[in-house]
């Protein structure tokens, strides 16, 4: 058990430029888990997968956001035509579905991305 | 739909002294209810969750946390705090799948 392993650690780039993240779960996981964190603030749910499957997805996914989990393993996030206002911690977490219990979640370190 | 108000930004205390951070929740069904802690530069942590059962919850470091649903507030206690509990903390319930999560607060312990 690595845990969860986000990449990369941080981003910075220019506004209206394409950004993509990588989450790696923990491997027996089968939830994965985005979560957005501005400054200031606690972490903000955005979407999660259950394999590949993407089952929830927050309003606060904009239509430039996009996540993917293609083979039920690693996620990607995308947001296409960076704004300012993506500034934000992107946070990663995974669980193992139980049924009739609590899932935890296991966060990763998170991606810092800065839009100058 | 659900929220969580951690009711102290910031809480300075001195090495040794005791601890207490607030969180009230807001829910008319049964949660699941958590704390979680981020040291600089780090992911979350869980520190410690109510599921069922005791209402005292403990972890291994020393915090607890009481489940009182009359008042629906989880608030996390030390009895005496490390320089190294320095940290952000955060409060948060479980809504269907997702956590919702409070907007932390900066425990700083001093010598």
């Amino acid at each position: 058990d690595t845990g969860v392993s986000q990449d990369p650690r941080h981003k910075i780039t220019k506004r209206g430029q394409n950004v993509t993240f990588r989450c790696d779960p923990i491997s027996e996981h089968n939830r994965l888990y985005w979560y957005r964190q501005t400054l200031g603030q606690g972490p903000e749910f955005l979407t999660y997968f259950q394999n590949e499957a993407q089952l929830e997805k927050s309003r606060l996914l904009s239509d430039r956001f996009s996540a993917e989990r293609p083979k039920g393993s690693f996620s990607t996030l995308e947001i296409q035509r960076t704004e300012q206002g993506d500034s934000a911690m992107y946070l990663c977490a995974s669980s193992r579905k139980r049924e009739g219990r609590h899932n935890e979640q296991f966060f990763g370190p998170g991606t810092r991305l800065t839009v100058l | 739909a659900q929220s969580v108000t951690q009711l102290d930004s910031q809480v300075p205390v001195f090495e040794e002294a005791p601890v207490e951070l607030r969180c009230n929740y807001s829910s008319s069904v049964s949660v699941y209810l958590f704390w979680y802690v981020q040291y600089p530069n780090q992911g979350l942590q869980l520190l410690l969750k109510y599921l069922s059962g005791s209402t005292l919850v403990e972890s291994i470091n020393g915090f607890e946390a009481e489940f009182n649903k009359s008042q629906t507030s989880f608030h996390l206690r030390k009895p005496s705090v490390h320089i190294s509990d320095t940290a952000e903390y955060f409060c948060a319930v479980s809504w269907g799948s997702a956590l919702i999560f409070g907007k932390g607060t900066t425990l700083s312990v001093s010598s």
